[in-house]
């Protein structure tokens, strides 16, 4: 178990350009989920993915941002033309297929933090 | 998700025991209760989670009131790796969400 592992860990870009950042789950977890959490405030939900199947997103995940798990493995989260509001850390957390969502428990990565310039 | 009610910042001394509430009175039936902590710089940790019955695990232990109503994290003896944000949640069990919902916790500092 090498936990989960996300690229890169700290991003700065300049106003209107385009950011990707990966994470890689823990092997065989099928679930993988997107948060972002701004400075002195708790994580907030983006979106889900069980396999490749993207299931649940927030009113938070605008159309500027995309997110994709092909073939169920690793995921991508994209964001368009980025704004200094975007400015935050971007956690990514997997779980296996083993827990009801009560019982789930999650394990995040060390997350990609972006800064717009 | 429930809404729960953390004080905003606890002290505690090293090698104490530390006791961290959290108020949920508006908790459904079929509410669980989860902890997550987040060192600095690091993405949150799975603490606990229980439903009614008092849970122990290697990191801590969790009560739980007879009403439900409000919970209680207990770290037997702080050490300074437990300063952290200590967040309690409560999962709907019968939720179609998987998602978490995460208030702004309760940040323990440690004194050595």
């Amino acid at each position: 178990d090498t936990g989960v592992s996300q690229d890169p860990r700290h991003k700065i870009t300049k106003r209107g350009q385009n950011v990707t950042f990966r994470c890689d789950p823990i092997s065989e977890h099928n679930r993988l989920y997107w948060y972002r959490q701004t400075l002195g405030q708790g994580p907030e939900f983006l979106t889900y993915f069980q396999n490749e199947a993207q299931l649940e997103k927030s009113r938070l995940l605008s159309d500027r941002f995309s997110a994709e798990r092909p073939k169920g493995s690793f995921s991508t989260l994209e964001i368009q033309r980025t704004e200094q509001g975007d400015s935050a850390m971007y956690l990514c957390a997997s779980s296996s297929r083993a827990s009801a969502s009560s019982n789930e428990k999650l394990f995040f990565g060390s997350g990609t933090q972006l800064s717009v310039l | 998700d429930a809404k729960t009610t953390q004080p905003n910042s606890m002290e505690s001394n090293e090698e104490e025991p530390v006791h961290l509430p959290c108020n949920h009175s508006t908790i459904s039936g079929t509410d669980y209760i989860h902890w997550y902590r987040q060192l600095p710089s690091q993405g949150p940790e799975y603490v606990i989670h229980g439903l009614t019955s008092n849970v122990n695990n290697r990191m801590a232990s969790l009560a739980i009131a007879e009403d439900r109503k409000s919970s209680t994290l207990i770290l037997h003896r702080a050490t300074l790796r437990d300063a952290a944000v200590y967040y309690c949640i409560l999962r709907d069990s019968g939720a179609g969400s998987y998602q978490l919902t995460f208030g702004k916790g309760t940040k323990l500092s440690v004194i050595p």
